[in-house]
């Protein structure tokens, strides 16, 4: 069993709608939670960081942890088309990104 | 402020052979990374450098897979010889550290460098 599952996708909606992407681990010792947006053939860059559980809202983006059920949510909101990308939920049991432990990544796309 | 370099972007190469590539942090991040990214898969981390020192290499192939960083601030990952399931992407990342060793909690990646092993 992975440490930690994403649905890879893809995922494909309108512009506007609401996206929810998921991620859910294994591993009791991850305290810190992160969202990274990989557009195709470039790095990854950080969306969010989240350390307890609850919501952390950000422009139009709001990260959820809810650590009892080990599962954490991003949320979308008026989806845009340069949305579109991979967005990778990665997790750490250490301060400071250190030693992350990445999903797969879903694959996003929003169509005008 | 200039990001991670890497270099090159796109490397093609035969089984067995040798390969380096090369990355270059953002200027004053005492923390490197290099992860290893397959077709579909999320970043996996190699190795971890704190200035010139390794942090963690728990993750690197010993056998195949070597990493330096002399100064403390560029830093080259080898593989030799190479294997068809080393065809990946190849991320380096830094990050700095605040005043009483606090890690930052954002990591900043390079392009990558694209590896195909024919």
């Amino acid at each position: 069993q992975k440490e930690v599952e994403q649905d890879p996708g893809p995922l494909s909606v309108p512009e506007g709608a609401i996206v929810s992407l998921n991620c859910t681990y294994s591993n009791s010792a991850f305290q810190y939670f992160m969202w990274y947006r990989q557009y195709s053939r470039k790095g990854p860059e950080l969306l969010m960081y989240t350390y307890s559980s609850g919501n952390k809202e950000d422009g139009r983006f709001t990260a959820q942890v809810d650590k009892s059920s080990k599962y954490i949510s991003l949320f979308i909101r008026d989806s845009q088309p340069s949305d579109s990308a991979t967005y990778l939920c990665a997790m750490s049991s250490i301060q400071g990104a250190q030693k992350l432990v990445f999903g797969q990544g879903t694959r996003l796309t929003i169509n005008p | 402020e200039a990001g991670v370099a890497q270099s090159p972007r796109y490397k093609i190469i035969e089984k067995r052979q040798s390969v380096a590539f090369w990355c270059n942090p953002i200027s004053g991040h005492a923390t490197l990374y290099w992860y290893q990214q397959i077709l579909g898969q999320g970043p996996k981390l190699l190795i971890q450098f704190q200035n010139n020192g390794v942090v963690d290499d728990s993750q690197l192939p010993k056998d195949r897979f070597s990493a330096e960083r002399l100064k403390g601030v560029d830093s080259t990952l080898k593989i030799q010889p190479a294997k068809l399931e080393d065809s990946a992407v190849y991320l380096c990342a830094s990050s700095h550290i605040r005043p009483g060793l606090v890690y930052s909690d954002t990591q900043y990646f390079g392009p990558g460098t694209r590896l195909t092993v024919l």
